[in-house]
């Protein structure tokens, strides 16, 4: 099955400061790759999404980059505020297993005003 | 977007006693719902699928028994815990999608299991 590796799992930066998260995934046939951002005692939201059919979508402040190639994607989140602190998911679905989402471990980000 | 809603959010309940959880798609109709299960500072599990009139699908290692799951229409699906024992309380979060493959998931706002 799908598998969906996520880093760093915690991420400080400074106020208006980018952040980076980085995931893999393990199977080929995933066609979509979204991001839900979670904060603490609620539902995760979905932040932006990209489909295998292009490489970059970007979103005013959050960009996300995929090579299908390497199999690996990434999120961008510029101008850091301390709002964009919360827990980050990347995700893959599509493939073999269908319509099931497999979620990465998380990425705790915290921004220090 | 769409919305969905799972009730209750909160629930505290004795060992050895059973608890439903509901999920419902309040704009759309959802043929397929997911059910997860979150333990503290962890990813979402995914614990299975339900499908609108059929037997959900478990992942490995998920105890049918343990977890009923009924998809009785297309706009609800509960997660019955029975028997309840402390190991069971967590953070159980349902997900629909209005769409195919390649669409948005969207989460009821979670259940907070706690059982003493």
């Amino acid at each position: 099955g799908e598998n969906v590796e996520q880093h760093p799992s915690t991420l400080s930066v400074q106020e208006g400061d980018s952040a980076v998260i980085k995931c893999t995934y393990s199977d080929s046939a995933s066609n979509y790759f979204p991001w839900y951002k979670q904060e603490l005692g609620k539902r995760p939201q979905l932040i932006i999404d990209i489909r295998s059919n292009v490489g970059e979508k970007k979103d005013q402040r959050i960009a996300v980059t995929l090579n299908k190639t390497a199999k690996h994607f990434s999120l961008h989140i510029t101008e850091t505020q301390p709002e964009d602190s919360a827990v980050y998911f990347c995700a893959a679905s599509g493939g073999l297993r269908g319509q099931k989402v497999t979620f990465g471990t998380g990425t705790k980000l915290q921004v220090i005003p | 977007g769409a919305v969905v809603s799972q009730h209750p959010s909160r629930v505290i309940c004795k060992s050895g006693t059973s608890v439903k959880i509901e999920c419902r798609s309040l704009d759309f109709q959802a043929t397929t719902m997911f059910w997860y299960r979150q333990f503290p500072k962890k990813s979402l599990m995914l614990m299975a699928t339900s499908n609108e009139g059929s037997k959900a699908t478990y992942e490995q290692g998920v105890e049918k028994d343990k977890f009923l799951i009924n998809h009785a229409s297309l706009t609800l699906s509960t997660l019955t815990v029975t028997s309840a024992h402390p190991e069971d309380s967590s953070f159980y979060i349902c997900s629909a999608r209005s769409g195919g493959r390649q669409t948005e998931a969207f989460f009821g706002q979670g259940t907070r299991l706690t059982v003493v």
